[in-house]
């Protein structure tokens, strides 16, 4: 019973490299999320996705892409990376509900410790 | 836009201490809400959850209740241990996606 299972678990990268986050879930979730999570910050969301196929912007997508070709993976892409994308990154899914998943909790990954220098 | 307040932490406690984390919100139309706790080095797992005005969320002997009127989601704990010390985070959750308050982090000692 994996859950949300996100690799990564640490990371350090150069200013400027490139990499991808990667993010699969077993339990048939619609609906996808990366947060990331900086100190005495809460998270903030920075893509999501409906289903397969379908992603959308955050709060804060600067310097990000996600692609979700599969029910089950949703990775997410930082291009160039900046000292201000050093953070941890939460990957998240939930079932659609009612009220257009509304009512519906988040199941969390254990996170990905990123930073860049 | 939809936000969450909560108090600030650290909040430390001894053991068998009445804990109460304040959680207010600002929404348009009728949001579900959520507390999430957060232990050291772990994501994020759901605590509590209450979907619409005098819904009571329990669970772990923690409780709180869908205040509209306060536009209000205050967690209690009548006695906490060692192994509640964790961060926790007030929710709310509008169109599918979830908005978080800051957490509030809970130390408790023996």
């Amino acid at each position: 019973n994996a859950g949300v299972t996100q690799t990564p678990k640490f990371r350090i990268l150069k200013i400027g490299q490139s990499m991808t986050l990667q993010c699969t879930q077993d339990m048939n979730h619609n609906y996808m999320y990366w947060y990331r999570q900086d100190p005495g910050m809460g998270l903030k969301l920075i893509y999501y996705s409906v289903g397969a196929g379908i992603t959308d912007k955050g709060e804060v997508p600067n310097g990000y892409n996600v692609s979700r070709s599969t029910t089950e993976d949703f990775p997410l892409r930082l291009e160039l990376a900046a000292p201000s994308q050093t953070s941890v990154y939460f990957c998240a899914s939930s079932s659609p509900g009612t009220s257009h998943g509304s009512n519906q909790p988040q199941h969390f990954g254990d996170g990905t410790r990123l930073s860049i220098l | 836009g939809d936000s969450v307040t909560q108090m600030e932490g650290p909040v430390t406690l001894s053991e068998e201490a009445f804990l109460t984390i304040n959680c207010t919100y600002t929404a348009t139309g009728y949001p579900s809400l959520f507390w999430y706790v957060q232990y050291p080095g772990e994501g994020l797992q759901l605590l509590l959850k209450a979907t619409k005005a005098d819904d009571k969320g329990s669970n772990k002997g923690f409780e709180a209740t869908y205040r509209k009127e306060t536009t209000s989601f205050h967690l209690e704990k009548g006695s906490v241990q060692v192994s509640d010390s964790a961060v926790y985070f007030c929710a709310l959750s509008g169109w599918g996606k979830l908005q978080f308050g800051a957490g509030t982090q809970v130390v408790v000692t023996p």
